[in-house]
């Protein structure tokens, strides 16, 4: 199993700023994934993170307004860039391969003014 | 029509009573996950199949490949177990899943 922690747990921020949310795993995982869940609806990927690669975008998604860093097989961030009220939603990170579970942190949920 | 499907989309039952979720996909599959959320937003794995039936505690998971259908039973449910039940199909062509739109489950006691 995977346990994972997420930084911050909630936040307020106010338009146009940028808020950078970190995740943690107590294992070494190759591919972590960032999702959004907008109010009322279900998870929607943003990217893939693999370690010493640059992330994999879904479409929709961009690299400017959501920057990841992978730095290493435990860590990795997702930076929500120039925020507007239509980023708040929860982020979740996930860790999960081909044939092994998935596991998810606890979340962030962002709110933006 | 969505690639994952889940029915009802809202479910309130009475404590101690049997409940079934259903979720219906479209993609070919490596495995099918089942996930709760509570209000607060985390997220955790309940299941994943790949094929048959797993149990754990009071929840059943069982999975058809060639109907591609999977149901979440819970028995003798309980006031705890109110969340959003998610069923997420992780695709065969890679490690990419698709989630069903969730099933919000009320259990009054």
């Amino acid at each position: 199993s995977a346990v994972i922690s997420q930084k911050p747990s909630r936040d307020i921020c106010q338009r146009g700023t940028s808020l950078t949310i970190q995740c943690q795993v107590d294992s070494q995982v190759t591919m972590m994934f960032w999702y959004r869940q907008q109010p009322g609806q279900s998870l929607t990927l943003i990217a893939t993170a693999n370690q010493g690669s640059e992330a994999t975008y879904e479409s929709g998604f961009v690299i400017d307004k959501f920057p990841i860093s992978r730095p290493n097989l435990t860590f990795s961030t997702l930076t929500v860039s120039n925020m507007s009220p239509e980023d708040s939603s929860i982020y979740l990170c996930s860790v999960g391969g081909r044939a092994i579970e998935q596991y998810f942190g606890p979340g962030t949920r962002l709110t933006v003014t | 029509k969505n690639e994952v499907e889940q029915s009802p989309q809202n479910l309130t039952a009475q404590e101690g009573e049997f409940i079934t979720i259903n979720c219906s996909y479209s993609v070919g599959i490596s495995a099918l996950h089942w996930l709760q959320q509570h209000p607060g937003g985390g997220i955790v794995s309940l299941f994943m199949l790949s094929s048959g039936k797993k149990k754990h505690g009071r929840l059943i998971a069982t999975i058809n490949i060639q109907e591609k259908h999977s149901s979440l039973h819970i028995t003798a449910s309980h006031p705890r177990d109110s969340a959003v039940y998610i069923c997420a199909a992780k695709e065969t062509s890679g490690s990419r899943l698709t989630f069903g739109e969730g099933t919000q489950l009320t259990v009054n006691p």
